[in-house]
């Protein structure tokens, strides 16, 4: 099976810009989380959908948007972008996030804010 | 988000031996899984351990949790130069849909 993919792997903007990054999740999986990870915060959640729906959000301002289609792929929107929103974003998917899911990660997407 | 913390967080072994890193949480989980990450890269996932399991054995990696004391532990034994890089662990809670991470653990084999 092919892995979690994510697209692109680098982008660099400036500061006011919108920013879509793409996941697609591995095949059958229908739950997708997105992280974000900086070297201050670590590794924090943003959100995760499964079957279309947000079933939960993490403390990120409402700049921080995402979505999740019929084929489970998914993607997350940032809008007016500023410098502390450089990071790498991380997405996952798992079967169902149930307890016996492991959690498969994609290779990130380098975001810099200029 | 309230992160787990673990320790150490750096450690430097030289090649064949035994590195040891230790995660703590701070609620009930469904399980607990660890991951590697190389230099900015994604997450690896190594293991995962269910909340009414003890010890997990993959290869060279040994996992145990205890659920009574909130903690868990990651055992490489044999370590190679190829095992240096970051080590997460991650756990799941019951009520929300998502992973919380620890602080991470660098660790280094010198060849």
């Amino acid at each position: 099976k092919a892995g979690v993919t994510q697209t692109p792997r680098y982008l660099i903007k400036t500061r006011g810009q919108q920013v879509t990054l793409s996941c697609s999740p591995i095949s059958g999986h229908r739950s997708v989380s997105w992280y974000q990870q900086t070297p201050g915060q670590g590794l924090q959640f943003l959100f995760e959908y499964f079957s279309e729906t947000q079933r939960n959000k993490g403390n990120f301002p409402g700049r921080f948007s995402g979505r999740q289609f019929s084929n489970s792929r998914s993607e997350m929107n940032v809008s007016t972008l500023e410098l502390g929103d450089s990071a790498l974003y991380l997405c996952a998917s798992s079967l169902t996030l149930g307890a016996k899911d492991t959690q498969y990660f994609g290779p990130g997407t380098r975001l810099t804010v200029l | 988000s309230q992160q787990g913390e673990e320790d150490p967080q750096a450690l430097s072994i030289q090649e064949g031996e035994n590195a040891t890193m230790n995660c703590s949480y701070k609620t009930s989980i469904n399980n607990l899984q660890w991951y590697r990450q190389n230099s900015g890269r994604g997450l690896v996932h190594l293991i995962l351990i269910r909340s009414n399991e003890r010890e997990k054995h993959s290869g060279r990696l040994r996992v145990t949790l205890d659920t009574s004391k909130k903690s868990s532990s990651l055992l490489i034994t044999a370590s190679r130069a190829a095992d240096t890089a970051s080590y997460f662990c991650a756990y799941l809670t019951g009520s929300a849909r998502q992973l919380t991470f620890g602080s991470g653990t660098q660790l280094t084999v010198l060849p």
